[in-house]
């Protein structure tokens, strides 16, 4: 089973310009989710999806990022126009359920920074 | 709010010896807890598990602790090996805690 992919691995930018990032999901998971990781912290919530609706975006800086997931299976996240702090490991994961339990499953990441 | 804390941002142990690893949570109305570990340049990856009606998961050499009265788990990790060495989350819906990063010395 192929896992969570994302792409590209590692991106470069000047403060103010745009940068989008992909996820392809695991086959079948309809939760998916997108985290930003800075250094030294935990991963921190962004925006949740079920499928192509939007379950939880409270923490999404919506001045700046926007996020979607066409027809409920690969999702982008868009920063524009970035700063300094959004340089950070942005992870993207999906989730199966089993027996009323929820696991996710991550992506490998895209390391972002910004200068 | 920082429904999740691990209050240690690394630990180092010998090859063989046992590793535990600490979170504490607020606000107990969710009862399921997950740990995940995560290598240098990849995702995290799952773990472990436990559940609010127990109070102890097993599986191979990892064990989860949940001490309800004290809002507090644990992951213990016997004997501990050098690839074990990772840095270990622990979970509770999306909140996640900062992390321990674990060192097991050969």
């Amino acid at each position: 089973e192929a896992g969570v992919a994302q792409s590209p691995r590692y991106k470069i930018i000047e403060k103010r310009q745009s940068v989008a990032f992909w996820c392809n999901p695991i086959s079948g998971h309809a939760t998916l989710y997108w985290y930003q990781q800075i250094l030294g912290q935990g991963p921190k919530l962004l925006i949740q999806f079920q499928n192509n609706g939007v379950v939880d975006d409270s923490q999404l800086p919506k001045d700046r990022f926007s996020a979607e997931r066409l027809k409920g299976v690969d999702s982008t996240l868009k920063i524009q126009p970035a700063k300094l702090e959004d340089s950070a490991v942005y992870l993207c994961a999906s989730s199966l359920v089993t027996g009323g339990r929820e696991t996710q499953y991550f992506g490998p990441g895209t390391r972002l920074l910004v200068l | 709010d920082q429904q999740v804390k691990q209050n240690s941002p690394s630990l180092s142990v010998q090859e063989g010896r046992i590793s535990i690893l600490n979170c504490d949570y607020t606000n107990s109305m969710f009862d399921y807890f997950l740990w995940y570990k995560k290598y240098p340049a990849e995702g995290p990856t799952f773990l472990i598990s436990i559940s609010s009606i127990k109070d102890k998961n097993e599986d191979g050499r990892f064990t989860v602790f949940l001490n309800k009265s004290a809002k507090h788990l644990s992951l213990h990790i016997v004997p501990s090996q050098p690839g074990d060495s990772a840095v270990y989350f622990c979970q509770k819906v999306v909140r996640f805690g900062a992390g321990t990063r674990l060192t097991v010395k050969p």
